[in-house]
């Protein structure tokens, strides 16, 4: 299939750790934030999102965190496992269903 | 169905060929979105409609590229005199609503002008 992320930043964490994702996003006025996780060959699939009006969210295992003062939000994965290895993009929004892709980084599980 | 299909999977085309990208979004779905993806980046913003109407196509490079969703399903994004430049994925979602509705993405057509 196809690789994604060749050359990617790259966070290698052992099964069972947590992982913690980083994005900076761009625009100051986004106000919807969506983490996706995409697998080689596949396509970006929807992890979490995250309102402007929110600070913390969480789902199973996936808690998503922003910071609106820094423009920062991070994805962190509790009890990591091999079938999260993968990329994972954040997204950002505003007043507009254009998603805004950040760079992705790359996660890799050892066992 | 149970997914967002696109036809082709691989595309290979000669430079200055038309082709046309095919996607089939969730049945129901009200808005598609078009994107592009080069290896070792996430995707990038193309077109997008909600029912038949096409919303914003900003994203488009050049006015080599259309979209159409003439009946509010299916949708059709064309590269006319493709360029090498062009090569890249081609992704489709499509999602429930507007306003912050998950968007699921389909498997993508690999493009290739040579």
């Amino acid at each position: 299939g196809e690789s994604v992320g060749l050359h990617l930043p790259t966070l290698s964490v052992q099964e069972g750790d947590n992982s913690i994702i980083n994005c900076a996003y761009s625009n100051s006025a986004s106000d919807y934030f969506i983490w996706y996780k995409q697998e080689s060959g596949k396509g970006p699939q929807f992890i979490i999102d995250i309102r402007s009006n929110m600070d913390k969210r969480q789902g199973q295992r996936v808690t998503v965190l922003l910071n609106k003062t820094v423009k920062h939000l991070s994805l962190q994965i509790a009890a990591t496992q091999p079938g999260d290895s993968a990329v994972y993009f954040c997204a950002e929004t505003y007043n507009t269903d254009k998603l805004i892709f950040g760079t992705g980084t790359r996660l890799q599980v050892f066992p | 169905g149970a997914g967002v299909s696109q036809s082709p999977r691989y595309k290979v085309t000669k430079r200055g060929q038309d082709v046309a990208l095919r996607c089939d979004p969730i049945s129901g779905h009200v808005s598609l979105y078009w994107y592009r993806q080069a290896l070792g980046q996430g995707p990038e913003f193309l077109t997008y409609f909600n029912y038949e109407a096409q919303q914003d196509k900003s994203g488009l490079p050049n006015d080599r590229f259309s979209a159409e969703r003439p009946e509010g399903s299916i949708s059709t994004l064309t590269i006319q005199r493709t360029e090498q430049r062009d090569s890249a994925m081609y992704r489709c979602a499509s999602s429930a609503g507007t306003g912050g509705y998950e968007q699921y993405f389909g498997p993508g057509t690999r493009l290739t002008v040579t």
